[in-house]
């Protein structure tokens, strides 16, 4: 299956930092990429959908600029969080599409801790 | 949107064939039916997708209804490494807000025993 990377694996930053996740489709190029949260024993939540070459759509209730997602290459998409607090520590997952409304295949995800 | 119902958990005994069934009772005809899976503290994997017909592949087959009103994913043989928590997800194709995206529940937990 298509292979898809995430860096970093883990990050611990302080409060108002901001961090940045890349998410790279390793074997394919993918028009569309989409950025998750998970909390402890809590289902995936889709935070956002990110087209290449433009702006990112984001779900309701997820605030644009404090989740700062750039893409900008058909393999490359980033998260930035700004700002970052301690409720932002979360696993956060990235996906890429294989061609529209195929199967999605996943990053590792990236555990960030802010203290 | 049409959601999707799946029991919290299932246990099975490693070796044995697990059917893990979803109800889907308000699904419409753009839907697609996909499975993903996720092993603790990684990210999800794909399983197998499906619109109307049985689809088999490598690592599972789903039986879809023939209402489409419920699909159940087939795990053949069970072992220790399927142990996860599996998804049934019902992906619009067009037509909704949901368009192509993924909206998670809170899936199965599968138990696989020695």
């Amino acid at each position: 299956g298509a292979v898809v990377s995430q860096h970093p694996s883990r990050v611990i930053c302080k409060s108002g930092t901001s961090v940045k996740i890349e998410c790279r489709s390793l074997d394919f190029q993918a028009t569309t990429m989409f950025w998750y949260r998970q909390f402890p024993k809590k289902s995936l939540m889709l935070m956002a959908t990110s087209n290449e070459g433009s702006k990112a759509t984001y779900e309701q209730g997820v605030e644009k600029d404090k989740f700062l997602i750039n893409h900008a290459s058909l393999t490359l998409s980033t998260l930035t969080v700004t700002s970052a607090h301690p409720e932002d520590s979360s696993f956060y997952i990235c996906s890429a599409e294989l061609g529209v409304g195929n199967e999605q295949y996943f990053g590792p995800g990236t555990r960030l801790t802010v203290t | 949107d049409a959601k999707t119902t799946q029991p919290n958990s299932m246990e099975s005994n490693e070796e044995e064939p697990v059917h893990l069934p979803c109800n889907h009772s308000t699904i419409s005809g753009t839907d697609y039916i996909h499975w993903y899976r996720q092993l603790p503290s990684q990210g999800p994997e794909y399983v197998i997708h499906g619109l109307t017909s049985n689809v088999n592949n490598r690592m599972a087959s789903l039986a879809i209804a023939e209402d489409r009103k419920s699909s159940t994913l087939i795990l053949h043989r069970a072992t220790l490494r399927d142990a996860a928590v599996y998804y049934c997800i019902l992906r619009p194709l067009h037509g909704s807000s949901n368009t192509g995206k993924l909206i998670f529940g809170q899936g199965t937990t599968l138990q696989v025993k020695p």
